[in-house]
C-alpha cells in the first residue's frame, strides 16, 4: 500500500542550528500539507501546497521557517535558526487534490519527524 | 481559542463494551468532520468521517453521530477491542475540497482485556 514517507524520523539539534525535514507524498497526490504537533495537542497546519504552489502558509513562522515543493512532488521544510519551542512532531500529509468530494480529499499522514531542540 | 475541543484527555473501557469519544466545536462554518486514530510513533490514520448534511455515519464497529444544533459529535466503537487502544483525534474542515483540517487535542483510549 502506498505511504507518505518522511525523513529523518528523529532529529536532535541545538538551538540556533538549522534543520530540514523531507516528505515524499503518495504518488499522484497533488496536495501536500505540513502540520506541527506539540506534545498533548492536536496537529496544526503550517503550510499547504497544491502542486508546487503554496495555498496556505498563514500559520508558518516565516522569519525562521521555510517550505518548498519545487517540482510539485516531494517537499522540504526548513527551520533556521531552531528554537527550544520548536520541539514537536512534524507531520506531512497528502491527498489527491482539492476537488471531487470527500474521499478524493482524504488526507494520508506520514510517520512524522520528532524534533528535539536542546 | 480552540475551535475543536475534546474535553476528555483519556477514556478506559473494558473489551467488548462500548467506547464513546466526544468532540465539540465552535465554528458554525465547519462542514465536514473526521476522526483519526494515532498509535505511538506513527502518523494519524483516517477512521471515519461525516458531512454536515448527515447526522450519522457507520462503518463496521465505528459510528459517528453529529448534532449540529449542539455543535457536538461523538464516535462510538462497538464492541471495543484491545487493538483500539490509541489516541483519537477529532478534526473539522470548512469544506470537503481539501482545506486543511482543524484538530482537537485528542483522547487516549485504553481498552483492557
Amino acid at each position: 500500500e502506498a505511504e507518505v514517507a518522511q525523513s529523518p524520523r528523529y532529529k536532535i539539534t541545538e538551538k540556533s542550528q538549522a534543520v530540514a525535514f523531507w516528505c515524499d507524498p503518495i504518488s499522484g497526490h497533488a496536495t501536500l500539507y505540513w502540520y506541527r504537533q506539540i506534545l498533548g495537542q492536536g496537529p496544526e497546519l503550517l503550510v499547504q501546497f497544491q502542486d508546487e504552489s503554496v495555498v496556505d502558509d498563514s500559520q508558518l513562522p516565516k522569519d525562521r521557517f521555510s517550505a518548498e515543493r519545487l517540482k510539485g512532488v516531494d517537499s522540504t521544510l526548513k527551520i533556521q535558526p531552531a528554537e527550544l519551542g520548536d520541539s514537536a512532531m512534524y507531520l506531512c500529509a497528502s491527498s489527491l487534490g482539492t476537488s471531487g468530494g470527500a474521499r478524493y480529499n482524504e488526507q494520508f499522514f506520514g510517520p512524522g519527524t520528532r524534533l528535539t531542540v536542546l | 481559542d480552540q475551535q475543536v475541543k475534546q474535553n476528555s484527555p483519556s477514556l478506559s473501557v473494558q473489551e467488548g463494551r462500548i467506547s464513546i469519544l466526544n468532540c465539540d466545536y465552535t465554528n458554525s462554518m465547519f462542514d465536514y468532520f473526521l476522526w483519526y486514530k494515532k498509535y505511538p510513533a506513527e502518523g494519524p490514520t483516517f477512521l471515519i468521517s461525516i458531512s454536515s448534511i448527515k447526522d450519522k455515519n457507520e462503518d463496521g464497529r465505528f459510528t459517528v453521530f453529529l448534532n449540529k444544533s449542539a455543535k457536538h459529535l461523538s464516535l462510538h466503537i462497538v464492541p471495543s477491542q484491545p487493538g483500539d487502544s490509541a489516541v483519537y483525534f477529532c478534526a473539522a474542515s470548512v469544506d470537503q475540497a481539501g482545506t486543511a483540517l482543524i484538530f482537537g487535542k485528542g483522547t487516549t483510549l485504553s481498552v483492557s482485556s
